[in-house]
């Protein structure tokens, strides 16, 4: 059976912390993975993932695929009350079958961020 | 509008009520996907359109859910005789193709009473 998990489950740390968070995953046809923040409503996309060793960067944010070890990480330095949120990560599969793209998620990282 | 839309945001619905609920892709997207969240936990996939063929519905979890995409445009999941453990965030997403990214729309939060 596919499967993501995401840890920590949750994590507390005040603004200017760095923080790491981690996502494994075993899946059939990897094809990528995906980052997506979650505050009170949609998810919003972050990053997608397709090869190993290649970091993506968005300010604070990067993001870096091991196809190896089948894991991703997300970190974020220098954090600001505004990260904390349910980050989540999911893995996208390869067409054909019945994948068609769709996305298997992690329960999520709660990430919560105090003054 | 820009985005994927979904409606009501929020419903309350009486256990053996039936309910409809309602996602607007962004124009142009041939693919959209359905997901439930429960509380606490990541989306689980619930079906697949591409256009207006629903190629996977591998995930509904009974057959009292049902979804239709008529036009390949806006898409309905309804579903029948609700009952309690129905209860979560329905998800909405679009995408261009396989090589791109979701987008999510904001959810239905339904609670079964």
């Amino acid at each position: 059976e596919d499967k993501v998990v995401q840890s920590p489950l949750s994590l507390v740390v005040h603004e200017g912390d760095t923080v790491t968070l981690n996502c494994s995953y075993e899946v059939t046809n990897f094809r990528s993975l995906l980052w997506y923040k979650q505050e009170k409503k949609a998810p919003t996309f972050l990053f997608m993932l397709t090869s190993s060793g290649i970091e993506k960067k968005s300010g604070r944010l990067s993001s870096i695929l091991d196809k190896k070890e089948l894991s991703s990480i997300l970190n974020i330095t220098a954090t600001q009350t505004g990260d904390s949120a349910i980050y989540l990560c999911a893995v996208k599969q390869n067409a054909g079958g019945t994948s068609y793209g769709k996305l298997t998620f992690g329960q999520g990282t709660i990430l919560t961020v105090h003054p | 509008g820009a985005g994927v839309s979904q409606s009501p945001r929020y419903k309350v619905a009486k256990r053996g009520q039936d309910v409809a609920l309602r996602c607007d892709p962004i124009s142009g997207h041939v693919s959209l996907f359905w997901y439930q969240q429960a509380l606490g936990q990541g989306p689980e996939f619930l079906t697949y359109f591409q256009n207006e063929a629903q190629l996977d519905k591998s995930g509904l979890p009974s057959d009292r859910f049902f979804a239709e995409r008529p036009e390949g445009s806006v898409s309905t999941l309804k579903i029948q005789r609700t009952q309690q453990e129905d209860s979560a965030v329905y998800l909405c997403a679009s995408s261009q193709g396989i090589s791109y990214e979701q987008y999510f729309g904001p959810g239905t939060r339904l609670t079964v009473t």
